[in-house]
């Protein structure tokens, strides 16, 4: 079956400790999403793919970073990590953006010691 | 800027009784407009959307929604609920014309009472 998955399912790193977080699709999608979504509260933008262009959100931190290397996977990069930043990170990919459905990876918690 | 509220953070039914999620939405634009359904420890998956046309949408599962723009609304309904639909649920809104990110609201908790 065509899906979206996320590796590892639970992360824990330290304080400072950079860590990454993997997505792949086998959907061959042009758009990538990473979403930051703490508890109760609604997914956030981090920042997307439209193929290899890619768009930050303007209030996303630099201590946040992407890379996608081909159109099958991208990589969330958190370069030092604060507790704060503890949340779930959901991957997604859509056709082409905007109407189109978003087909969601299962999420990677991140616990941040 | 687009937003949506979803009001209730925590909605109760009895199984077999109506389900009905409230959704508000704020565009500039016609919007495109989204429910999703999260299930404990899973992605977000899509129960329906609005993009043109019929008002009224169903989707999956036995929900539906009807637009009505002069109440900038998008509720959600199931007219009998089943234990299987406790789950959070995400009313979304992404603004109509070339690519437009999604916004997503605040979610809203469904706990089903056998």
């Amino acid at each position: 079956d065509a899906m979206v998955i996320q590796n590892p399912r639970y992360q824990v790193t330290q304080f400072g400790k950079p860590v990454t977080l993997s997505c792949s699709q086998t959907l061959n999608h042009n758009v990538m999403y990473w979403y930051q979504q703490k508890s109760s509260q609604a997914p956030k933008l981090l920042f997307h793919y439209y193929d290899k262009d890619f768009n930050n959100e303007a209030d996303t931190p630099d201590n946040f970073q992407s890379r996608r290397p081909n159109t099958s996977f991208c990589f969330l990069d958190i370069r030092s990590p604060g507790l704060g930043d503890a949340a779930m990170y959901l991957c997604a990919t859509s056709i082409s953006g905007g109407p189109d459905t978003q087909y969601f990876g299962p999420g990677t918690r991140l616990t941040v010691l | 800027a687009q937003s949506v509220t979803q009001l209730g953070s925590h909605v109760s039914v009895s199984e077999g009784a109506l389900v009905l999620l409230r959704c508000n939405y704020s565009s500039s634009v016609p919007p495109y407009l989204f429910w999703y359904v999260q299930y404990p420890n899973q992605g977000l998956q899509l129960l329906l959307k609005y993009t043109t046309g019929a008002t009224l949408v169903k989707g999956i599962n036995g929900f539906e929604a009807e637009f009505k723009k002069s109440e900038t609304s998008f509720h959600l309904t199931k007219p009998s609920a089943h234990m299987s639909d406790a789950a959070e649920y995400f009313c979304a809104v992404s603004d109509s014309g070339g690519y437009q990110k999604v916004t997503f609201g605040t979610g809203t908790k469904l706990q089903v009472i056998p």
